[in-house]
């Protein structure tokens, strides 16, 4: 069955310091989608990167960057020089497709502290 | 709007009281979803429509749960009877295209309705 796990519930780091967030999932299909996703304490969930199991490019997106490995069923993600506005749960997602349509399928979420 | 829109932010309800949270999509998107995120919790998904077409309903987690999409815009997301394991944040998003055509585009968040059943 499709799941997506999150081991650090909480991380807690210095400003500038880089830290790198976990994913790991589980998928018995060959074409799937993951994402990460942001949700600061407003609440609002903050779309960050989708990215598809045919595509293994790591990406960087300024202080973001990502790192997806299919032989260990991960997908991480980086954050360098953190900032304080860092501070934030984030969740990573994979998109569970059916005969009814779709759904996302979260991790429980890391809580990201990033202290002046 | 430019993004997605719910109201109310905030509701208390009394248990035993009726709820409606509303839901205003991203204009021209044709998938909506709901989502129930306990405290602590990922988001765990309840329902899915197709513009007016609600094709999965299997996360909604009682029969006292009931969504709509009359119009294939706005949503409601209605709970009668409220229990205090209801108490959660409700989020909803939509996407472009629908999943049930093939579709995997990015789903939008908006930023939730916090329920607080006493």
């Amino acid at each position: 069955a499709q799941k997506v796990t999150q081991a650090q519930t909480e991380i807690s780091v210095v400003e500038k310091e880089d830290v790198t967030l976990d994913c790991v999932y589980e998928t018995r299909d060959t074409t799937y989608y993951l994402f990460w996703y942001k949700q600061p304490p407003s609440g609002e969930l903050v779309f960050l990167i989708r990215r598809n199991s045919f595509d293994e490019q790591n990406e960087i997106s300024g202080r973001y960057s990502w790192n997806f490995q299919k032989s260990t069923s991960s997908f991480n993600f980086t954050i360098t020089a953190s900032q304080v506005v860092d501070s934030a749960v984030y969740f990573c997602a994979q998109f569970l497709g059916g005969n009814q349509g779709g759904k996302l399928i979260f991790g429980q979420g890391t809580e990201l502290s990033v202290k002046p | 709007g430019a993004g997605v829109s719910q109201s109310p932010r905030y509701k208390v309800a009394k248990r035993g009281q009726d709820v409606a949270l509303r839901c205003d999509p991203i204009s021209g998107h044709v998938s909506l979803f709901w989502y129930q995120q306990a405290l602590g919790q990922g988001p765990e998904f309840l329902t899915y429509f197709q513009n007016e077409a609600q094709l999965d309903k299997s996360g909604l987690p009682s029969d006292r749960f009931f969504a709509e999409r009359p119009e294939g815009s706005v949503s409601t997301l209605k709970i009668q009877r409220t229990q205090q394991e209801d108490s959660a944040v409700y989020l909803c998003a939509s996407s472009f295209r629908s999943p049930a055509r093939g579709g995997t585009d990015t789903q939008y968040f908006g930023p939730g309705t916090r329920l607080t059943v006493l």
